[in-house]
């Protein structure tokens, strides 16, 4: 079946400019997570949903960052006046009920902050 | 979740077999071990678990030792597809929480 899928898979914008990224999840997956991802670094968990509801955010560096998944299948991350510091790569992972929580990941959308 | 360290970074020859270390001092005694590989250009891609039983899948097998401190991910013969970072993770039972990565281990594979 389908993956995860990301769009834009890549996304130029200019310093102080709102963007959003999508996540289409695996159908029927349960669990949603966002990462962020530094050059040569791992994974940097954002923030994750069970269903709809949020239930971590912990990881968001600051208010300008949020994420929705309102009817529980898909997920935007939103960075509000966006700064060169949030240039990176923003991968999206969904996990089923089945099996013991692996985590599948979308290609990922590189964001570009000029 | 515990920390977990492993080698910056590993060589192999194709065809041979590689033996990944991680070591997790503090793991707890209900953590889940978990590795994960990042191929080149790609997202991470779920590899393998164990508890305390050595495990086998048809992309790797899991040795964990006996006091569950230390854990190898065995790759039986490398191919230069094999050539990636891998992570290994420690995880509560639930199973539901955000992965904590590290640095992982880059292998790299020669021809």
């Amino acid at each position: 079946g389908a993956g995860v899928s990301q769009s834009p898979r890549y996304k130029v914008t200019k310093r102080g400019q709102d963007v959003a990224l999508r996540c289409d999840p695996i159908s029927g997956h349960v669990s949603l997570y966002w990462y962020r991802q530094a050059l040569g670094q791992g994974p940097e968990f954002l923030t994750y949903f069970n269903y709809e509801a949020q239930q971590d955010k912990s990881g968001l560096p600051n208010d300008r960052f949020s994420a929705e998944r309102p009817e529980g299948s898909i997920s935007t991350l939103t960075i509000q006046r966006t700064e060169q510091r949030d240039s990176a790569m923003y991968r999206c992972a969904s996990r089923g009920l089945q099996g013991a929580g692996e985590q599948y990941f979308g290609p990922g959308t590189r964001l570009t902050v000029t | 979740d515990a920390k977990t360290t492993q080698p910056n970074s590993m060589e192999s020859n194709e065809e041979e077999p590689v033996h990944l270390p991680c070591n997790h001092s503090t793991i707890s005694g209900t953590d889940y071990i978990h590795w994960y590989r990042q191929l080149p250009s790609q997202g991470p891609e779920y590899v393998i678990h164990g508890l305390t039983s050595n495990v086998n899948n048809r992309m790797a097998s899991l040795a964990i030792a006996e006091d569950r401190k230390s854990s190898t991910l065995i790759l039986h013969r490398a191919t230069l597809r094999d050539a990636a970072v891998y992570y290994c993770i420690l995880r509560g039972v639930s199973g539901n929480t955000p992965l904590v990565f590290g640095k992982g281990t880059r292998l790299s594979v020669i021809a």
